[in-house]
């Protein structure tokens, strides 16, 4: 089955500076690559996704990358906020098929010092 | 805007008790699942289902089942607690196969203590 790495698992960076987080999935056949973001406290929700028929996906702050050849997608936050401090999940999936779930990476603590 | 909702949010249980962890989503949604999450082990699937009364194992159904009896409602059942299965349960649902999304949306989480 799909097996997903994520990397770091924990990301510190001060207020303003960039974070970025790499995951990396096994199935060449998955297609659809959502984030999630987990505050403290809260549910997961998804905040960006992309589709293998795409390279970069952007909305406002975050942006995701994805390289099939290399099988790996990462997440960008440029201008990091005290609020953008939170638990990021990366994902895949094979969408449209037979095969609906997500396999989720381990999840990124990002702190964001002010 | 889609709503699952899980019925606790905290319980304490007993080792050796049968416990039912209940979720609802009311967006007509076909498929459902059922997570455990554990600091350093991210999300793991525990049983998922597509269909009214299906249902199919994730990466670590041992000693759990489930039941979907009606579209909207997934539960999760705990056979005999033990210790180990001290987690966080979370509860999610998707649109279904052939939609063109993945998207889950999930519930809000309950924290299971078994003692």
């Amino acid at each position: 089955g799909e097996n997903v790495e994520q990397h770091p698992s924990t990301l510190s960076v001060q207020e303003g500076d960039s974070a970025v987080i790499k995951c990396t999935y096994s199935d060449s056949a998955s297609n659809y690559f959502p984030w999630y973001k987990q505050e403290l406290g809260k549910r997961p929700q998804l905040i960006i996704d992309i589709r293998s028929n795409v390279g970069e996906k952007k909305d406002q702050r975050i942006a995701v990358t994805l390289n099939k050849t290399a099988k790996h997608f990462s997440l960008h936050i440029t201008e990091t906020q005290p609020e953008d401090s939170a638990v990021y999940f990366c994902a895949a999936s094979i969408s449209g098929g037979s095969n609906y779930k997500l396999t989720f990476g381990k999840g990124t603590l990002l702190t964001v010092n002010p | 805007d889609v709503k699952v909702t899980q019925s606790s949010r905290y319980l304490v249980k007993r080792t050796g008790e049968k416990v039912f962890l209940e979720c609802v989503q009311d967006m007509d949604h076909e498929n459902m699942f059922w997570y455990r999450q554990d600091p350093g082990l991210g999300l793991r699937l525990i049983y998922f289902s597509y269909d009214v009364k299906m249902k199919e194992k994730g990466d670590i159904p041992e000693g759990y089942s489930v039941s979907r009896e009606k579209k909207e409602r997934f539960s999760l059942i705990l056979e005999s607690a033990s210790t180990n299965q001290t987690s966080m349960y979370l509860c999610a649902s998707s649109l279904g196969i052939g939609t063109g999304t993945n998207i889950q949306y999930f519930g809000a989480g309950t924290r299971l203590s078994v003692l």
